[in-house]
């Protein structure tokens, strides 16, 4: 199976800051990483597909980007409705993986 | 716009037989893959499996002895089936449609609502 890891696992932010999530894969997976959002009690919403792709209704403020093992989740003027956790996925085989998370509270 | 809902008994005992069902709203089986993940604090995010419109399966080798996933297009509905359930089957499962991309890519991008499970004597 393949490995996805992220960093931080947690983080603390402002409303208004920008901030960077990081996620590599155990090898590499191409473009096949898509980031998901969740909020307590809630399914993942999809965000980013296919490494920089911004699914329909996400606001511009988030972006992805990266090739291959690392991967890159941006968020820059952070909303208080995007403190959430944060998930990466691999899509290049199955079975598909998802790394463990990074959770992102009100500084 | 597609949305799944889902529903089955979220209390079980060890060694019995777990039994979901998703229904899909809005839109058809054909051109996706259907499918299940589970989350749980020890295990994280997990693919269980998926199944297309011609009934093709796929598994997570580490589930796959235990787990059945079965479409019914005359109803637009899934199902899952986990037995022998222990302990560690524990976790709020998500019925998911996952939305093929330029090869080999693909994303879940709808989900349904979750329903937590519980495993315990």
């Amino acid at each position: 199976d393949i490995q996805m890891t992220q960093s931080p696992s947690s983080l603390s932010a402002s409303v208004g800051d920008r901030v960077t999530i990081t996620c590599r894969a155990s090898r590499s997976v191409s473009n096949s990483v898509n980031w998901y959002q969740q909020k307590p009690g809630k399914a993942p919403h999809l965000v980013i597909f296919s490494a920089s792709s911004l699914h329909s209704g996400v606001p511009s403020r988030f972006s992805g980007s990266g090739f291959g093992t690392d991967f890159t989740l941006a968020i820059s003027g952070l909303q208080p409705e995007d403190f959430a956790t944060y998930y990466c996925q691999q899509s290049y085989t199955s079975p598909f993986t998802f790394g463990p998370g990074t959770k992102m509270d009100v500084k | 716009q597609v949305q799944l809902q889902q529903w089955g008994a979220g209390l079980k005992k060890p060694s019995e037989t777990l039994s979901l069902t998703c229904a899909v709203y809005g839109g058809t089986f054909t051109n996706h893959y259907w499918g299940w993940i589970r989350q749980s604090p020890g295990r994280g995010l997990e693919w269980i499996g998926e199944v297309n419109d011609s009934g093709d399966t796929n598994y997570n080798p580490s589930l796959k002895s235990r787990v059945t996933i079965l479409v019914k297009k005359s109803t637009n509905q899934l199902s899952l089936k986990v037995i022998s359930l222990t302990d560690a089957d524990t976790a709020v499962y998500y019925c998911a449609r996952r939305w093929p991309l330029v090869k080999p890519s693909s994303c879940f991008d709808t989900w349904g609502q979750g329903t937590p499970v519980t495993v315990s004597a």
